[in-house]
């Protein structure tokens, strides 16, 4: 079964553009994360979607970070205009309360540089 | 609130020792699940194990195996016979009120281990 699948896994941008992450989750999953890893914060959850709907979006860290989910397969996490402290590793990650099963799998990882 | 504590910045030890990872957890929550994550030098985040509060038999498979004690909230990961391939960042993770606001993950900062040839 494929797993958690993330693009781009590598992404070099300027200071002022816009970034876009994108996000398959796990077919059947009906949770989606959005986590950020740093090397000062760890990692860090930044907003979680239940149903296709947004939760709790109280760890975006400010309105340049904008998320999406329009259908069960497929979210994004925007950037705009992105900044170099927005550099990190972007991780998605699904999950799905069925019988209990309710382990996270993430995704390999959007690294992001913004120069 | 739920708080992970990994006191263990960096472990380094030689190829085929034992070696122990430590995690103690806070919540107020009755039930709540604890995870063990690895990630290797490629950067993915891999699932090891999950348990729930109310399990607290000790867990093997194969080379590494899982300490759960509530009475001191802690849930430690040991790597038996330990081989480079092992080498990485191992992440304990406390999941609670998972009914109530879904998962909301809180991880440790992670111990750095490297297994020397």
């Amino acid at each position: 079964d494929a797993g958690v699948i993330q693009s781009p896994r590598h992404e070099v941008t300027e200071m002022g553009q816009e970034v876009t992450l994108r996000c398959k989750p796990i077919s059947g999953h009906d949770y989606l994360f959005w986590y950020r890893q740093t090397m000062m914060r760890g990692l860090e959850l930044l907003i979680y979607f239940n149903n296709n709907v947004p939760i709790d979006d109280s760890g975006m860290p400010e309105d340049r970070f904008s998320a999406k989910m329009p259908n069960a397969s497929f979210s994004t996490l925007k950037i705009q205009p992105s900044e170099p402290r927005d550099s990190a590793v972007y991780f998605c990650a699904s999950s799905s309360i069925d019988g209990g099963r309710n382990t996270i799998y993430f995704g390999e990882g959007s690294w992001l540089t913004v120069v | 609130a739920q708080k992970v504590t990994q006191a263990q910045t960096e472990i380094s030890v030689v190829e085929k020792e034992d070696v122990t990872l430590d995690c103690v957890y806070e919540t107020r929550d009755t039930t709540y699940y604890l995870f063990w994550y690895k990630q290797p030098p490629s950067g993915e985040l891999v699932f090891l194990i999950r348990r729930n509060s109310f399990d607290e038999q000790n867990e093997i498979s194969g080379r590494y195996s899982w300490n759960f004690q509530k009475s001191t909230s802690s849930f430690n990961f040991t790597i038996t016979a330990s081989q480079v391939v092992d080498s990485a960042v191992y992440f304990c993770a406390l999941n609670a009120e998972w009914e109530t606001s879904g998962s909301r993950l809180t991880f440790g900062e992670g111990t750095q281990l490297t297994v020397n040839p």
